[in-house]
């Protein structure tokens, strides 16, 4: 059964451009949630989503966007990019095991 | 709200001894707890969780945990170290879960990073 899949592994940008990052969860899961992972400040919760609903977000700004459609993928989008948002950006999809199941994450470097 | 401390960010042991990485969460509501672990450029990876099931957890590679409300811990431990478990650990809280329509978020500790030496 394939894993939690993100795409790109990795990516650059500059100082004010845009991106998007996807996320396939495990086939037959509803549920996904985005978690950033920086050296200062962990691992900090972004948003969930549940059957194309978000359900939490995250204290981020709103440059910050989610969505996930009806096949359960999801795009996390960062807009007017800042250094500070150099990350790993990881997604995790729900096992109704009362498990999350992460993917092996984006790499974000702004520079 | 929900909160974990995971005391110290580094803990060394030598191949075949215990390994201890203690845990400790704060929660309004009954939690959910779970154990990852992180390996260099690579996503977590679930070692085990609490689910208010049986208090002591067994999990992969070895590793269980104790489930303890009155001290609020839910510290992990592995009885022989091997070189393989050379990682970062994190521990996590969740008040809920997803299909529940619950706040489902986990809050993560800092994480620790265990070496093991030869």
């Amino acid at each position: 059964k394939a894993g939690v899949t993100q795409t790109p592994r990795y990516l650059i940008k500059t100082r004010g451009q845009q991106v998007t990052l996807s996320c396939s969860p495990i086939s037959g899961h509803r549920s996904v949630s985005w978690y950033q992972q920086t050296p200062g400040q962990g691992l900090q919760f972004l948003f969930e989503y549940f059957s194309e609903t978000q359900r939490n977000k995250g204290n981020f700004p709103g440059r910050f966007s989610g969505r996930q459609f009806s096949n359960s993928r999801s795009e996390m989008n960062v807009s007017t990019l800042e250094l500070g948002d150099s990350a790993l950006y990881l997604c995790a999809s729900f096992d109704g095991n009362y498990g999350y199941t992460f993917g092996s994450g984006t790499r974000l470097t702004v520079v | 709200a929900q909160s974990v401390t995971q005391l110290g960010s580094h803990v060394s042991v030598s191949e075949g001894a215990l390994v201890l990485l203690r845990c400790n969460y704060s929660s309004s509501v009954p939690p959910y707890l779970f154990w990852y672990v992180q390996y260099p450029n690579q996503g977590l990876q679930l070692l085990l969780k609490y689910t208010s099931a049986a208090t002591l957890v067994k999990g992969i590679n070895g590793f269980e945990a104790e489930f303890k409300k009155s001290e609020t811990s839910f510290h992990l431990t592995k009885p022989s170290a091997h070189m393989s478990d050379a990682a970062e650990y994190f521990c996590a809280v969740t008040p809920g879960l997803p299909f529940w329509g619950a706040n489902s978020k986990l809050t993560f500790g800092k994480g620790i990073t265990l070496s093991v030496r030869p």
